[in-house]
Formats: C-alpha cells, structure tokens, sequence
C-alpha cells in the first residue's frame, strides 16, 4: 500500500505567521501532489496541486514547495489567518494518469488571534 | 459548481443491520469514490468506479460493498453493519483532468 506521511499533526500559529505542513511520498512515479482543506462538517476541498515538473507552485497566500530527489512536498500559508484554521491534507496520485489520490493523515491547523 | 450529494448527514444503525449510504454527482464525472475519515487516520479509499457497473477495491474493502447502476449515483453498503465501521464516510468524484470533489459526509454511527 502506497503511502503518503503528513507532519505534524496539528499546528498552533499566530496571526500574521507562517504555516508549514510537511509531506513525503514514496513513488518517484507520482506525479501529481494535491493538498485539500477541510472546514469542521464539510467535504475536504482542494486547495493547491502541483507536479513534478516545477519545484513550487503559488496561489495568493499559498505556496506548494515541492523536492523530487527527496521525495517531499510542503505547504506554506503566508500571514496566515484565523480563518485558516482547518485540516489539512496532502494526497499523492499513483503515477502518469491515476486518478486514485492516497491521502496523508492530515494536520489539524490552529490560527489564533 | 460541482455538487456532490450524500443522502443523510447523520445516521445511527444498529449492528448487524443492512445500511446503504448513497452518493450523486451532478457533473457526469466517470470517477467516484468512497472514503472512510477517522481522526488520526485520515482518509482511507473503500471503493472506487470508473465507470457504470465497474468497481475497484481501495485499501479497506473488507465489509463493504458498492453499487453502481448509473453514472451520477454510487452507492455505498455495509452488508452487516458493525460497531468499528462508526465513521465518517466521504463520496467525491471526479476525472482523469480534474480534482476530485467531495460531498459534506455522512457520519455513521453503528451501536
């Protein structure tokens, strides 16, 4: 079973801070690392994906940092906000068009004032 | 907007009981997916189709079964519901160029 590791669990940040959720991948064949956000009593929703093909991906306050030769991708949220607050998870596919995704336990992230 | 749509929010079954959890997608999307969520755990793939009638086992197949009949519906089915099958259940689906997209769950409770 494929596996993708998600660290830390869970994340205390200040206003105004950044957020950084690590992950690792064990397939050189994934090609396609999305990260999706949850909100308390709603579906995960995608936030960010990237490929292999760029080392990082940014949208707004959101950066996708990603190292092939280490088998690592992370998110960073800029001046992150308390409306951040969420869970986090990254996912990884299975290779050249899967659309099966393989999620990591996820990190329940915690913004305060 | 895609909409994914579980039926029921919350139930709560008793054990041994027959339970069917259904999910439909507004978007003809070949893809549909189960997932079970528990904290500490994640999101963990029963079941999935790519297409009517077909089905794959994901990683938790064991006590589960699925159903699909048409494209937009897929339905989940807890043969004899047990007590370690209380859980989160997320239905999402999707393409081979698109993201998936999630329904808001259907939290099972089994007593």
């Amino acid at each position: 079973q494929q596996q993708v590791k998600q660290s830390p669990q869970s994340l205390i940040v200040q206003k105004g801070g950044i957020s950084i959720i690590n992950c690792a991948y064990e397939n050189t064949a994934f090609d396609y690392f999305p990260w999706y956000q949850q909100f308390p009593g709603k579906g995960p929703a995608l936030l960010i994906a990237i490929r292999p093909d760029v080392s990082e991906k940014k949208e707004g306050r959101f950066t996708i940092s990603f190292n092939k030769s280490a088998k690592q991708f992370s998110l960073h949220i800029m001046d992150s906000q308390p409306g951040d607050s969420a869970t986090y998870f990254c996912a990884s596919n299975s290779g050249a068009g899967s659309y099966q995704l393989t999620f990591g336990k996820g990190t329940k992230l915690s913004v305060i004032p | 907007d895609v909409k994914v749509t579980q039926s029921s929010r919350y139930l709560v079954k008793r054990t041994g009981e027959k339970v069917f959890l259904e999910c439909v997608q507004d978007m003809d999307h070949e893809n549909m997916f189960w997932y079970r969520q528990d904290p500490g755990l994640g999101l963990r793939l029963i079941y999935f189709s790519y297409d009517v009638k077909m089905k794959e086992k994901g990683d938790i197949p064991e006590g589960y079964s699925v159903s699909r009949e048409k494209k937009e519906r897929f339905s989940l089915i807890l043969e004899s519901a047990s007590t370690n099958q209380t859980s989160m259940y997320l239905c999402a689906s999707g393409t081979a160029n698109s993201p998936l997209h999630f329904g808001n769950g259907t939290r099972l409770t089994v007593t």
